[in-house]
């Protein structure tokens, strides 16, 4: 079975260029959750889908944010503009909410902001 | 300060060696919790549960005190595949909190 899938796995940008990432969540999987790793501030939970509803966004650093789930298996993350300091390792993991809390991570996008 | 505090390490140990790892956790109200495993420009991994009665997985032990909200990790005979960075996390409901990480480092 595919695991999580994000992409691209790489994004070299310039600042206040659009950047989308990508994830395509475990089949079945009915929670999905996006990250931000940096070394200062470790793993942090940026919003998180359940049914493809947003249930929390509070970690989303601000309005340059978005993320959206039209689908059960796809969700995108957007920063527009970006900036040097969202330089970091963008991660997406799912879940089957209720039955499991385990969550499985995919390989993350790298995000460079020059 | 941080829902989840982890001493960062780096821990330097021979291989063989045992070496223990805590954690400290802050919101009571925190339902389930584990360990994940990160190896270096990899997406973390679970490692294990952890059960208020303590679990053994092999070489690798936890345990939690809910009481104290503290949870630890003990691995025996380490092995130079140990070598990673172990991430405790705490679970309410689907609201998964991670710690920092403690960065092990298992010599010849």
């Amino acid at each position: 079975d595919a695991g999580v899938i994000q992409s691209p796995r790489h994004e070299v940008t310039e600042m206040g260029q659009e950047v989308t990432l990508r994830c395509k969540p475990i089949s079945g999987h009915n929670s999905l959750f996006w990250y931000r790793q940096t070394m200062m501030r470790g793993l942090e939970l940026l919003i998180y889908f359940n049914n493809n509803v947003p249930i929390d966004d509070s970690g989303m650093p601000e309005d340059r944010f978005s993320a959206k789930m039209p689908n059960a298996s796809f969700s995108t993350l957007k920063i527009q503009p970006s900036e040097p300091r969202d330089s970091a390792v963008y991660f997406c993991a799912s879940i089957i909410s209720g039955v499991a809390d385990t969550q499985y991570f995919g390989p993350g996008t790298r995000l460079t902001v020059l | 300060r941080k829902e989840v505090e982890q001493d960062p390490g780096p821990f330097n140990v021979p291989e063989g060696a045992t070496v223990a790892f805590n954690c400290t956790y802050s919101n009571s109200a925190s339902q389930s919790f584990f360990w994940y495993r990160q190896d270096c420009r990899k997406e973390p991994k679970l490692l294990m549960s952890v059960y208020s009665s303590g679990n053994e997985d092999g070489r690798f032990t936890a345990q939690l005190n809910r009481a104290s909200q503290y949870i630890s990790l003990l691995i025996r005979d380490s092995k130079l595949s140990d070598s990673a960075t172990y991430l405790c996390v705490v679970n309410r409901g689907n609201d998964m909190r991670f710690g920092a990480g403690t960065r092990l480092t298992v010599k010849p």
